[in-house]
């Protein structure tokens, strides 16, 4: 069946535009999370969506960054007033259940000038 | 200290080479462990979960030590379709992943 998916594949914008990127879960997920990757880093847990709620937003750097999830599917994550520290892979994750194996999407690979 | 700690690598190795990747981490409350596999400008997949007795999946094999807070993984016969980053996972209480920053893996002809 279908995996994960995310929207765009790349983005490239200049520093202080805002971003929003998406993530289409597998169908029937319950959980979706978001983080972001560095290059040459390790994961870095950035939020954990149950359902539409967010019960663990500890991992936003800032407040620019932003997430929601509507319907218990699809979810955006807005970066607002982007800095050149923001380019990243931002991988979109899903799982049955909040205690299952968690699978990824291909990730949006943001590169902010 | 980071949570998860891995050796970043790259760990050079000839095809057929026995290959092993350690891993340590601080929370001595953690769950659950898995080692991920993540190839070049792909997203990560999961390679095999890590029991306390240990678990082997064909060439792969999968150890961990609690006292220690050790965590391994154990590649026998290298193929060059091995060649990936390998990222030790631990799951916490509260069912959250801490990823390592991964050992890089090249196996040459």
């Amino acid at each position: 069946g279908a995996g994960v998916s995310q929207s765009p594949s790349n983005k490239v914008t200049e520093k202080g535009k805002d971003v929003e990127l998406r993530c289409d879960p597998i169908s029937g997920h319950t959980a979706l999370y978001w983080y972001r990757q560095s290059l040459g880093q390790g994961l870095e847990f950035l939020i954990y969506f149950q359902g539409n709620s967010a019960p663990d937003k500890s991992g936003l750097p800032s407040d620019r960054f932003s997430a929601e999830r509507t319907g218990g599917s699809v979810s955006t994550l807005t970066i607002q007033r982007t800095q050149q520290e923001d380019s990243a892979v931002y991988l979109c994750a899903s799982s049955l259940f909040r205690t299952d194996t968690q699978y990824f999407g291909p990730g949006t690979r943001l590169t902010v000038l | 200290r980071k949570e998860v700690e891995q050796d970043p690598g790259p760990f050079n190795v000839p095809e057929g080479a026995t290959v092993a990747f350690n891993c340590t981490y601080s929370n001595s409350a953690s769950q659950s462990f898995f080692w991920y596999r993540q190839d070049c400008r792909k997203e990560p997949k999961l390679l095999m979960s890590v029991y306390s007795s240990g678990n082997e999946d064909g060439r792969f094999t999968a150890q961990l030590n609690r006292a220690s807070q050790y965590i391994s993984l154990l590649i026998r016969d290298s193929k060059l379709s091995d060649s990936a980053t390998y990222l030790c996972v631990v799951k916490d209480a509260g069912n959250m992943l801490t990823f390592g920053g991964g050992t890089r893996l090249m196996v040459k002809p």
